[in-house]
């Protein structure tokens, strides 16, 4: 049973528009939500990761949107580049840093 | 740098053949993990350990095995139990009880020949 339900699976974007990425998960004891890019052939790193106790989280062009009571999340990307393309995963913890549940992955094509 | 070593990038697996995946930390991690990755199935954990000589299967564990006799590595064996191999595994590494997250290796592609 997959933990953590992501959609799209793949998302093509014009240069400069927003991307949008979104997760849902049943498990309340849920405490730390990361997204995490990866570029063919690597392994996926860390982009941004939110609580459960704020609603929105921002670092440069990467929003994270979470909404409690809809257990839901999204990433957000805006201004999209070319160099945005990679695959990127949600994932989901209890104790945070302990066993990770991810998503599936959105394989994400920003055209110039 | 502080980082995940995984070696080696390819390999290649003859029907019957055990081979042996390495991975090696230098960040002073307390736990390290194994992930399988397949298209379309995101990042199916294999095998975790959250302390030396010590470790605890994950949801795919069949047909894998690890050791964990030091802190810094977490080798994942790939026996001929396992039916369908072929797959890029990655390991990651974490300091459980923080908000931290993993940090991964870049990965190696197994492939059955």
């Amino acid at each position: 049973q997959q933990q953590v339900k992501q959609s799209p699976q793949s998302l093509i974007v014009q240069k400069g528009g927003i991307s949008i990425i979104n997760c849902a998960y049943e498990n309340t004891a849920f405490d730390y939500f990361p997204w995490y890019q990866q570029f063919p052939g690597k392994g996926p790193a860390l982009l941004i990761a939110i609580r459960p106790d704020v609603s929105e989280k921002k670092e440069g062009r990467f929003t994270i949107s979470f909404n409690k009571s809809a257990k839901q999340f999204s990433l957000h990307i805006m201004d999209s580049q070319p160099g945005d393309s990679a695959t990127y995963f949600c994932a989901a913890s209890i104790n945070t840093g302990n066993q990770f549940y991810f998503g599936t992955g959105t394989s994400l094509t920003v055209i110039p | 740098d502080g980082g995940i070593t995984q070696s080696p990038k390819y390999l290649f697996r003859k029907e019957g053949q055990n081979v042996t995946l390495s991975c090696e930390q230098n960040l002073n991690h307390d736990a390290m993990y194994w992930y399988r990755q397949d298209p379309g199935q995101g990042l199916r954990l294999i095998y975790y350990s959250q302390i030396v000589n010590d470790f605890q299967k994950g949801d795919i564990a069949e047909g894998y095995s690890v050791s964990r006799e030091k802190k810094e590595s977490f080798p994942l064996t790939v026996t001929s139990a396992q039916k369908n191999p072929t797959a890029f595994y990655l390991c990651a590494s974490s300091i459980p009880g923080l908000n931290y997250g993993y940090t991964f290796g870049s990965g190696t592609r197994l492939t059955v020949v």
